[in-house]
């Protein structure tokens, strides 16, 4: 999982399986964002989920939140080779800032 | 469609010297960011700006400064480039009026210091 001090978790799997990822914080958060990074490239905005929401659908993407155990976890469905990337989650803390997590490599192998 | 983008995309430089990196966005958007990516650091925040002449310091901004003459435009400069500042920089910027802090990324700028 992410969080402030661990280091970056690696996932490998076949197409077609399903990838989880977590993410904890430890202050409190307006929201909680998740993005994808190809490999050479920027971040790409993937989902968001608000401090009130317990989770969110987006495609074959779901992120849930549960703000008593300050985690997140983002869930990609039957995975696609093209989802091969690093994911970051980002915590919106307010000023219009985000902190970002070390992130998690996903390998999907065809 | 708008974009962010940064120029250059890969420069390699000496220490000691100076090193500026670009970033233009169409988006109109009043926040602008620079991070830097290192293995097992994820992103840090150097430096940001709320608007046209506003700028502020991030979490590692020792080294860096940055500018707001305009809405489009927030280089980052290293006054004095050392081998420690080695790294991807991502410049980014968002919409305030949203108010979800949901960033706009350009591609990175893969700086090299010898």
């Amino acid at each position: 999982s992410q969080q402030g001090e661990e280091d970056p978790q690696a996932l490998s799997i076949q197409e077609g399986e399903n990838a989880t990822m977590n993410c904890s914080y430890k202050t409190s958060i307006n929201n909680l964002q998740w993005y994808r990074q190809n490999s050479g490239r920027g971040l790409v905005h993937l989902i968001l989920i608000r401090s009130n929401e317990r989770e969110k659908h987006s495609g074959r993407l779901r992120v849930t939140l549960d703000t008593s155990k300050k985690s997140s976890s983002l869930l990609i469905t039957a995975s696609r080779a093209a989802d091969t990337a690093s994911y970051f989650c980002a915590r919106f803390y307010g000023n219009n800032r985000l902190a970002f997590g070390k992130g998690n490599q996903v390998v999907v192998i065809p | 469609d708008a974009e962010i983008t940064q120029s250059p995309r890969h420069k390699i430089t000496e220490t000691g010297r100076q090193v500026t990196l670009a970033c233009h966005q169409t988006w109109n958007h009043n926040n602008m960011f620079w991070y830097r990516q290192d293995l097992g650091h994820g992103l840090r925040l150097i430096h940001y700006s709320y608007g046209v002449q506003d700028t502020n310091k991030g979490e590692v901004s020792d080294g860096y400064s940055v500018s707001r003459s305009n809405t489009e435009d927030l280089p980052l400069t290293l006054e004095s480039a050392a081998s420690s500042q080695t790294s991807v920089y991502f410049c980014a910027s968002s919409d305030p009026g949203q108010n979800t802090g949901e960033l706009f990324f350009g591609e990175g700028s893969r700086l090299t210091v010898l």
